[in-house]
């Protein structure tokens, strides 16, 4: 089975604070994916990224940067959080054909909550 | 732009019943659509994924179709337990992007 880890489930951080989410995937997936969930909003893809040290911007960059050193891992950085980035953050892999051919698979979330 | 509309938006059913939920999208060039349970405050399953190709995809109580005419897809489950209580969500993927588009999801309340 595919999986999925993401490195902290849930974080409370203070405005003005740093917060480096971690996703890792065990199935040699090309393509990586950053979301955030809210009430009302739905998914809204962050960043993407299609290959080691390559990403591609989503819907809602603003405020977020990624790293992506190594195929298995995809990080999501917040430079200085905001109580407007309180959110659940989903990372997803899925396997390259086409970047848009594959299924994609979730990880358990993490919910950040900025003070 | 892509709209991905689930109605309804919560549904409770008595267990052992058949159910359907719905998903319908605005742009004809589909690719693929792909069908995921989520739990209170867990990430997405995924359950079904539907190639533009195809008409339908089965795993187990669950069967989901893709109707590319009407723009809809429905997602079939049959008797329904208390365990497949959960919030549904739908995401299409248009011909040539990467990007999927998810619907708000239909919350599924299974009474016993």
């Amino acid at each position: 089975d595919v999986k999925v880890t993401q490195s902290s489930r849930y974080l409370v951080k203070r405005t003005g604070e740093k917060v480096f989410l971690e996703c890792v995937q065990d199935m040699d997936h090309e393509n990586m994916f950053w979301y955030r969930q809210d009430p009302g909003l739905g998914l809204r893809l962050i960043y993407f990224s299609y290959d080691v040290k390559m990403k591609e911007k989503g819907d809602i960059p603003e405020g977020y940067s990624v790293s992506r050193e190594k195929k298995e891992r995809f990080s999501l950085i917040l430079e200085s959080t905001s109580t407007n980035q309180t959110s659940m953050y989903l990372c997803a892999s899925s396997r390259q054909g086409a970047i848009w051919a594959g299924e994609l698979f979730f990880g358990e979330g993490s919910r950040l909550t900025v003070l | 732009k892509q709209e991905v509309t689930q109605i309804p938006a919560a549904l409770s059913v008595p267990e052992g019943e058949n159910l359907v939920l719905n998903c319908s999208f605005t742009d004809s060039a589909i690719y693929n659509l792909q069908w995921f349970r989520q739990d209170p405050g867990k990430g997405l399953t995924s359950l079904l994924l539907i190639q533009s190709s195809q008409r339908e995809q089965t795993s187990g109580r669950l069967n989901a179709s893709l109707d590319k005419s009407s723009g809809r897809s429905t997602l079939y489950i049959a008797a329904s337990q208390p365990g497949d209580s959960a919030t549904y969500l739908c995401a299409f993927r248009g011909a040539g992007s990467y990007q999927l588009t998810f619907g708000k999801g239909t919350k599924l309340s299974v009474i016993p």
